[in-house]
């Protein structure tokens, strides 16, 4: 069965500073898709980035990027420049062809002024 | 194009009653699936529906059900509720053959 885990319950950055979250899976499979969620205190489920595992370029979107070691299974979130809205709970995910997503536990992220 | 909606936003019910969550996709999609994300845990699938047919399944007992309707909205039925079913449920579309689902806002739902 395909696992998530997210090691950092819970992490701080400085505003303006930049931050690396960790994520780590376990599959068999060889096609599949990784996501990073954001989840704000409004609930509302944001996708932040995505990955498909046969694309060896890593994925930006603006401030975010990933770090994507498909041998080793890690797929780390780096968020540059951060602001006090990227506070939330962040949540690695992870998709294969039947469309069920499989989320880790998440980590808080704090943002310090 | 409006998003997913997913009503009511909260509701309270008492241990063995039973309870009908209700989710809109986004207009053109034909997929449905829910999860349910206990407090400080990450969201876990229940179901997908595509075309009102159900195409997976959690692990999730059979006191949960659910149902796609032509409209591809969809409701998720909990019967005999436990004070564990108390959680956020997410209700996400996407479109045939997309790998990208977005997410409700969700029904916070809590049994006392």
């Amino acid at each position: 069965a395909q696992t998530v885990t997210q090691s950092q319950p819970e992490m701080s950055v400085q505003e303006a500073e930049t931050v690396t979250l960790s994520c780590t899976y376990d599959t068999s499979e060889s096609d599949y898709y990784l996501f990073w969620y954001k989840q704000p205190p409004s609930r509302q489920m944001i996708l932040v980035i995505r990955q498909e595992a046969y694309k060896q370029q890593n994925a930006t979107e603006n401030r975010f990027s990933v770090n994507f070691q498909k041998a080793a299974k890690s797929f780390s979130l780096k968020i540059s420049d951060s602001q006090l809205g990227d506070a939330a709970m962040y949540f690695c995910a992870y998709m294969n062809r039947d469309d069920k997503i499989i989320f880790g536990k998440g980590t808080r992220l704090h943002i310090l002024p | 194009d409006a998003g997913v909606t997913q009503s009511p936003t909260h509701l309270i019910k008492t241990r063995g009653q039973h309870v009908t969550l209700r989710c809109s996709p986004i207009s053109g999609h034909k997929s449905v699936s829910w999860y349910q994300q206990v407090l400080g845990q990450g969201p876990q699938f229940i179901f997908q529906y595509y075309e009102k047919e159900e195409r997976g399944r959690g692990n999730f007992p059979d006191r949960f059900s659910a149902r796609q309707f032509p409209n591809y909205s969809s409701e998720l039925n909990v019967n005999a509720l436990l004070l564990g079913d108390s959680a956020l449920y997410l209700c996400a579309s996407s479109r045939q053959n997309s790998y990208e689902q977005y997410f409700g806002p969700g029904t916070r739902l809590t049994v006392t």
